[in-house]
C-alpha cells in the first residue's frame, strides 16, 4: 500500500473549518484514500473515502488533487469534540488476498480544536 | 444498538500467563480483525478473518492466537510467547469480504492489557 505523509499536529479554532492535508505521492491507480479519526483511548472511527472525485458526507469533505498525489480532509465547522488523531490511509478497494484488512495506520495528525 | 463489544476494557495479568480478549459484533459483518496499538503509534494488524472457521495472520501474529467459530465472535488470546504484550488492543469488523470490501472498518472501544 502507498505510504502517506501527514503533519504531526494542527490547531483549529472552534467554529472554523479544519483543513487536514495528506500527501500520498506514490498512490496507485486502484488505491482509494481513506480517512479515520481516533479520539483518545477509543477505537478509530471511519470518516470518508474517495478515489479521484471530491466526496462529501455528513461528517466531512474530501478533496483529492487531480494528480491524486495529495488530499485534504475538511471539517467545515470544527467543534471541541473533533479533537482527535486523524489518519489518512491509502489502499486498494476489494483487494482481497494478502492486502485484505491491511488498513495501515501511520502516525496521523493530532488535531486540537480550541475555544 | 448494533455495534462491536470488547471486554474487558482493562486487564492486568502477570508475566507468563495467557489471556483472552473478547470481541462480539451484532452487525452481521463477515470480516473481523484484531489490531494492536502502542503509545503514540498507529495500529498494527494481528489477525483477520473473512469468514467463519477461517482466519489469516496479519503483520504481527507471533505470540497471538484466534478462533472464529461463530460469525459474531472473534476472541484473541495473548499467549506467554508474546514478548511485549502490554498494549491497547482493538477489534474491528467490516460488512463485506473480498471483492465487495468497501474498506470501512467499525471498531470496538478497545481493551487495554497491562502485563506486570
Amino acid at each position: 500500500d502507498a505510504k502517506t505523509t501527514q503533519p504531526p499536529s494542527m490547531d483549529c479554532a472552534e467554529g472554523r473549518a479544519a483543513n487536514l492535508p495528506c500527501n500520498h505521492s506514490t498512490i496507485s491507480g486502484n488505491e482509494y484514500v481513506y480517512w479515520y479519526r481516533q479520539i483518545h483511548s477509543q477505537g478509530p472511527q471511519y470518516i470518508i473515502h474517495g478515489l479521484k472525485n471530491n466526496e462529501t458526507n455528513e461528517m466531512a469533505s474530501l478533496i483529492i488533487t487531480e494528480d491524486r498525489k495529495s488530499s485534504t480532509l475538511i471539517l467545515p465547522h470544527a467543534t471541541l469534540r473533533d479533537t482527535a488523531v486523524y489518519y489518512c490511509i491509502v489502499r486498494p478497494l476489494g483487494a482481497g488476498g494478502t492486502s485484505y484488512g491491511k488498513l495501515t495506520f501511520g502516525q496521523g495528525t493530532i488535531l486540537t480544536v480550541h475555544p | 444498538d448494533g455495534g462491536i463489544t470488547q471486554s474487558p476494557k482493562y486487564l492486568f495479568r502477570k508475566e507468563g500467563q495467557n489471556v483472552t480478549l473478547s470481541c462480539e459484533q451484532n452487525l452481521n459483518h463477515d470480516a473481523m480483525y484484531w489490531y494492536r496499538q502502542d503509545p503514540g503509534q498507529g495500529l498494527r494488524l494481528i489477525y483477520y478473518s473473512q469468514i467463519v472457521n477461517d482466519f489469516q495472520k496479519g503483520d504481527i501474529a507471533e505470540g497471538y492466537s484466534v478462533s472464529r467459530e461463530k460469525k459474531e465472535s472473534f476472541p484473541l488470546t495473548v499467549t506467554s510467547a508474546q514478548k511485549n504484550p502490554t498494549a491497547f488492543y482493538l477489534c474491528a469488523s467490516s460488512p463485506q469480504a473480498g471483492a465487495r470490501d468497501t474498506g470501512e472498518l467499525f471498531f470496538g472501544e478497545g481493551s487495554r492489557l497491562t502485563v506486570l
